[in-house]
């Protein structure tokens, strides 16, 4: 079983606020990930990293930025929270061409 | 770029089996891939299978490749109810190339 904890599980939140996830694994893992997805729908890929120091945007345009400080953690940041961000945003990681695995996401409103 | 495309929905009743195919267009995937996701949930790692084989078998579930058409399919035998979720199937090295999704929903 992988061990990879978003947080917060829910958050619903006013428009204009700035708004980290916070995304940690404990298996060491080089590749982390964050995806959006409408529920149901498809995933859409957002941020990216090799590893500590490393992030690229994915394929869908996005206003939100993130960090890779510690291999742990790949937190993800709104600076200023829309309507338009309300969906849910999955963490992933991965070591090589392991398997990815994912966190349970974070279901996100904004108002 | 690379593309995985999969049937967006698949109903079969409860004791047959269920066949999910994907077909993908990265030759040069190491692993192919399948998720199951439940409402709610993230995705969770189903079955994977290397690219030097044709088929993979564990419990319930076969996956077959076969990479001269770059094509994949999962086989769930005996589908239950507990199976009604969304498969996704997904290709590449990094980042990984995901299919929309299949919908199966398990009729009683």
């Amino acid at each position: 079983e992988a061990d990879i904890y978003q947080t917060p599980r829910y958050l619903v939140i006013g428009t204009g606020k700035k708004i980290t996830l916070e995304c940690s694994q404990t298996m060491g893992h080089d590749k982390m990930y964050w995806y959006q997805q409408d529920p149901g729908m498809e995933l859409h890929l957002i941020h990216y990293s090799y590893g500590v120091n490393s992030t690229e945007k994915g394929d869908l345009s996005s206003e939100s930025t993130v960090s890779r400080i510690r291999t742990e953690h790949f937190p993800l940041t709104l600076e200023s929270a829309r309507p338009s961000h309300t969906s849910q945003y999955l963490c992933a990681s991965n070591e090589g061409n392991q398997p990815q695995h994912f966190g349970d996401g974070t279901r996100l409103s904004i108002l | 770029g690379e593309d995985v495309e999969q049937s967006l929905f698949l109903s079969v009743r409860e004791g047959d089996s269920s066949v999910i195919n994907c077909t993908y267009t990265d030759s040069s995937s190491t692993y192919l891939y399948w998720y199951k996701q439940e409402p709610g949930a993230g995705l969770q790692l189903l079955t994977y299978i290397f690219s030097n084989m044709d088929m993979k078998q564990d419990q319930r579930l076969t996956v077959l490749l076969n990479k001269k058409d770059k094509h994949l399919s999962l086989r769930i035998a005996d589908t239950q109810t507990g199976d009604s979720a969304i498969y996704f199937c997904a290709s590449g090295n990094t980042p990984l190339v995901f299919g929309k999704g299949t919908r199966l929903s398990v009729i009683a």
